[in-house]
């Protein structure tokens, strides 16, 4: 099983700054993850997949970039409604699995 | 739009099987565009991935919990579901459905129900 790890798994941050959350993956996934947004009591909501391009409708403030097993999620100015738990996950293989997850709280 | 909307009984005993039922609005579960899956989430924990089928009706299922999960398609329903046996009180969790893409770089989850959290109580 490919093993994904996040970091930091908890941030303080303040509306304006810039955030960086990283994720690892095991082995190489071919650029096959996909980062997710969730609020409390909600349901996730993709925000990038193939580990840069931008799923609709969602605002450029985020952005990703990484290969092979290093990725990183970018907020550019952080608003109070991305404080959030953001989890990134891999797909290019069976089990999928996730990352375990980045809380952004408010600083 | 495409919609998923989850069901399942809310409570169930320790030993007895779930059933949770995802029904698809707005597109067809027998597209060759899409593959179907269900996903956990315990209390105040992360997100677990139980399993996925694809429209040719290949399965996958996580490791941990492959000795007790079927999932299913029923076309003429429009809903996909999941089977867990043998439950205890660890499956305690919400459970969402999800499409994602059926291969390449669309196979990540792009859209979720809203869950259903399902507890495992005597």
């Amino acid at each position: 099983d490919i093993q994904m790890t996040q970091s930091p798994s908890s941030l303080s941050a303040s509306v304006g700054d810039r955030v960086t959350i990283t994720c690892r993956a095991s082995q190489g996934i071919n650029n096959y993850l996909a980062w997710f947004q969730q609020k409390p009591g909600k349901a996730p909501k993709s925000l990038i997949y193939a580990a840069s391009s931008l799923e609709s409708g969602v605002p450029s403030k985020f952005s990703g970039s990484g290969s092979g097993t290093d990725f990183t999620l970018t907020i550019s100015s952080l608003q109070p409604e991305d404080f959030a738990t953001y989890y990134c996950q891999q797909y290019n293989s069976y089990p999928r699995t996730f990352g375990q997850g980045t809380k952004v709280e408010i600083k | 739009q495409l919609q998923l909307q989850e069901s399942g009984p809310g409570l169930v005993k320790p030993s007895e099987t779930l059933s949770l039922t995802c029904t698809v609005s707005g597109g067809s579960v027998s597209s060759s565009s899409y593959c179907w899956g269900w996903i956990r989430q315990p209390p105040g924990k992360g997100l677990e991935w139980i399993a996925s089928i694809y429209y040719s009706g290949n399965t996958y299922y996580t490791p941990s919990l492959k000795s007790r999960v079927t999932i299913s398609v029923d076309t003429s329903k429009n809903q996909f579901s999941l089977k867990l046996s043998s439950v205890t009180a660890a499956d305690t969790a919400v459970y969402y459905c999800g499409l994602s893409g059926s291969g390449g770089p669309w196979g990540y989850f792009q859209l979720w129900g809203q869950g259903t959290l399902l507890t495992v109580s005597s």
